[in-house]
């Protein structure tokens, strides 16, 4: 079946560098993509989202871009702190059903 | 705000057992959702309520698997008879949002239960 992938299981990064997760989706009807962070032993939390009629959006520190084209979407985080540190999944969601979690990509922050 | 309430957050029960969670989700929330997250992996949707209908349960294993939601607030996941590989972290997430909408529907997460069955 269609699923949502991750390019890379970890990434390590010096803490004020940017981040960027990257992140690859097969099911090119998905209309809607979340990032969402875990940290360990809880469950994860939305921190941003973007719609397929767009190819960036910005939050606080945070920039999803959207490559329709090659299916692909990308997590930017900048000045990484070690509060960033945790388990990063994206997901794709098609006309409001069923959201699809990929693996997950695991961030480390080094001080 | 409260957030989504589950409980127990740990179990340990041998294979064959029964096994019940519990999920409280955000009040005024119509959607709620049960993810099975095994470790290393992503979460993965068992079963999708709108208020107290089914919308999706496509994933859940239902010869083991059941789950309710009767009044369209809180809900159960049951588990009957056990295997090995059901251990994982038992997710529930509700929305507020309904379907059929284009409004984005950010799921908000409760801190799971980890399921162990030997």
């Amino acid at each position: 079946g269609e699923s949502v992938g991750l390019h890379l299981p970890t990434l390590s990064v010096q803490e004020g560098d940017n981040s960027i997760i990257n992140c690859a989706y097969s099911n090119s009807a998905s209309d809607y993509f979340i990032w969402y962070k875990q940290e360990s032993g809880k469950g994860p939390q939305f921190i941003i989202d973007i719609r397929s009629n767009m190819d960036k959006r910005q939050g606080q520190r945070v920039t999803v871009l959207l490559n329709k084209t090659v299916k692909h979407l990308s997590l930017q985080i900048a000045a990484t702190q070690p509060g960033d540190s945790a388990v990063y999944f994206c997901a794709e969601n098609t006309g409001g059903f069923k959201t699809i979690f990929g693996a997950g990509t695991r961030l480390f922050v080094k001080a | 705000e409260a957030g989504v309430a589950q409980s127990p957050r740990y179990k340990i029960i041998e294979k064959r057992q029964s096994v019940a969670f519990w999920c409280n989700p955000i009040s005024g929330h119509a959607t709620l959702y049960w993810y099975q997250q095994i470790l290393g992996q992503g979460p993965k949707l068992l079963i999708q309520f709108q208020n107290n209908g089914v919308v999706d349960d496509s994933q859940l294993p239902k010869d083991r698997f059941s789950a309710e939601r009767l009044k369209g607030v809180d809900s159960t996941l049951k588990i009957q008879p056990a295997k090995l590989e059901d251990s994982a972290v038992y997710l529930c997430a509700s929305s507020s949002q309904g379907l059929w909408t284009s409004v984005n529907n950010e799921q908000f997460f409760g801190p799971g239960t980890r399921l162990t069955v030997l």
